[in-house]
This record gives C-alpha cells, sequence and structure tokens, in this order.
C-alpha cells in the first residue's frame, strides 16, 4: 500500500527554538494536510495545502506543499510549551477518493 | 459545539466478546471513517462511509464490521474480540464537495483494551 514517510520521528527542542518536519511520499497528492494531537485527544487540522509550491500559515506554522507533489514541509517558529504533541502529514491522491493517507507522526517535546 | 462525538471512551473487553463503538457526527458531512492507531504505526483506515448507504473497507478491515445507521451515525462493530485489536479507535467525518479535500474533523477517541 502507500506509504507516508515522516520525520523526524520525536524530537526535543528548547522552547523559543523553530521546528523543521516533512512527509514524504512514494505517489503523488493533490492534497496534503498537517494536523496535531494532543495527548488524550483526537488529531487537529492545523493546515491544508491544495496546490504544489503552495506555501501557507497559520500564526506560527508554515506549512508547503512540495513542488513534486510527493512531499510536504511543516515549520514552527518560536516554539512554545503548549506546542507539544504529535504532529501528523496526511495526504489525499489525485484519484479521487474520499480517503486520506497519514504518516506515522512526529512527536514534539518542547523543554521550558 | 459542533463536531464528532465517540462512545464510550475507555473500554475493557476479554478476549471472545463483542462490543460497537458508536459515532455521531452533527455537521452534515457525507463522508465518515474509521481509524485506529497504535504507538508507531500513525493512524490506519478500518473501514470508510463514503455516503449514507455505502460502506467500504480500508487498510486494516479484518475482525470489524460497520454500519451507516443514517447521514450522522457510523458504529464500529467487533464481533469476537482480540489483544491484537487492543489500539485507540478514532470516528471521523468529512464533506464531500466539488473539492473533496476539506480534510476529517476527529473525535476525541475511544481506548480499548482486550485483555
Amino acid at each position: 500500500g502507500q506509504q507516508l514517510n515522516q520525520s523526524p520521528q520525536s524530537m526535543f527542542i528548547q522552547e523559543g527554538e523553530d521546528v523543521s518536519m516533512n512527509c514524504t511520499s512514494s505517489s503523488i497528492f493533490n492534497t496534503w494536510l498537517w494536523y496535531k494531537q494532543d495527548p488524550g485527544e483526537g488529531p487537529v487540522l492545523l493546515i491544508a495545502l491544495y496546490k504544489a509550491g503552495e506555501l501557507t500559515s497559520n500564526g506560527r506554522l508554515t506549512a508547503q506543499f512540495g513542488i513534486t507533489r510527493k512531499d510536504s514541509f511543516l515549520n514552527i517558529s518560536a516554539s512554545i510549551p503548549s506546542d507539544v504533541g504529535i504532529y501528523f502529514c496526511a495526504g489525499q491522491t489525485s484519484s479521487g477518493t474520499y480517503k486520506y493517507i497519514f504518516g506515522t507522526g512526529t512527536r514534539l517535546k518542547v523543554l521550558a | 459545539n459542533a463536531g464528532v462525538t465517540q462512545t464510550p471512551k475507555f473500554q475493557v473487553l476479554k478476549t471472545g466478546q463483542s462490543m460497537t463503538l458508536q459515532c455521531a457526527q452533527d455537521m452534515n458531512h457525507n463522508s465518515m471513517y474509521w481509524y485506529r492507531q497504535d504507538p508507531g504505526m500513525g493512524l490506519r483506515l478500518i473501514y470508510y462511509s463514503a455516503s449514507e448507504g455505502t460502506t467500504d473497507k480500508g487498510e486494516v478491515p479484518n475482525g470489524y464490521n460497520v454500519s451507516r445507521l443514517n447521514k450522522r451515525e457510523f458504529s464500529l462493530r467487533l464481533e469476537s474480540a482480540a489483544p491484537s485489536q487492543t489500539s485507540v479507535y478514532f470516528c471521523a467525518s468529512s464533506e464531500r464537495g466539488s473539492r473533496s479535500n476539506y480534510g476529517y474533523t476527529f473525535g476525541s477517541g475511544t481506548r480499548l483494551t482486550v485483555v
């Protein structure tokens, strides 16, 4: 089946640092989504990307849809303790299905 | 608040027992989904329902059945629970339109342990 490789798997950072994570696929996607999951909760949508090359921001978060359509990147600037959680990428193929494929997640821990 | 409601939040089953996980959404979404989340494996699709009256298998359907009771409700049934089904189960819904890419709204999950 299709795979989404998300990296890094986990990271510890100091408060105030910038964070970068990425997601790569063996298939072309026409939509990329980035979610955050807080402990004990379901994932919540952060950013949606619909076009190759698109760069979209949501507060301190910025995500990009790779020009090859096989990757996406998420950056968090000036991290704060509440950024802790698991970040998932998800992609939708161009086959017209209603299903998204999820990455395995990046677990972020912020040290105050 | 509008959203996806899952019940129960926690459940412990003995091997071989059956149970149904309930999910309801009040956003008038057409599509609904059941995922399971296991450590290091992300979210894997069990079953989905693109619209009322239809259901389809996802990536890991074995051992599960689903029912799309109406537009609001989508239930997941374990007929004979096994320890391998210990997981966190998430229900999600999405709108299907000219751009079928509105993303999912997730429930808060059901934590199931099979002993």
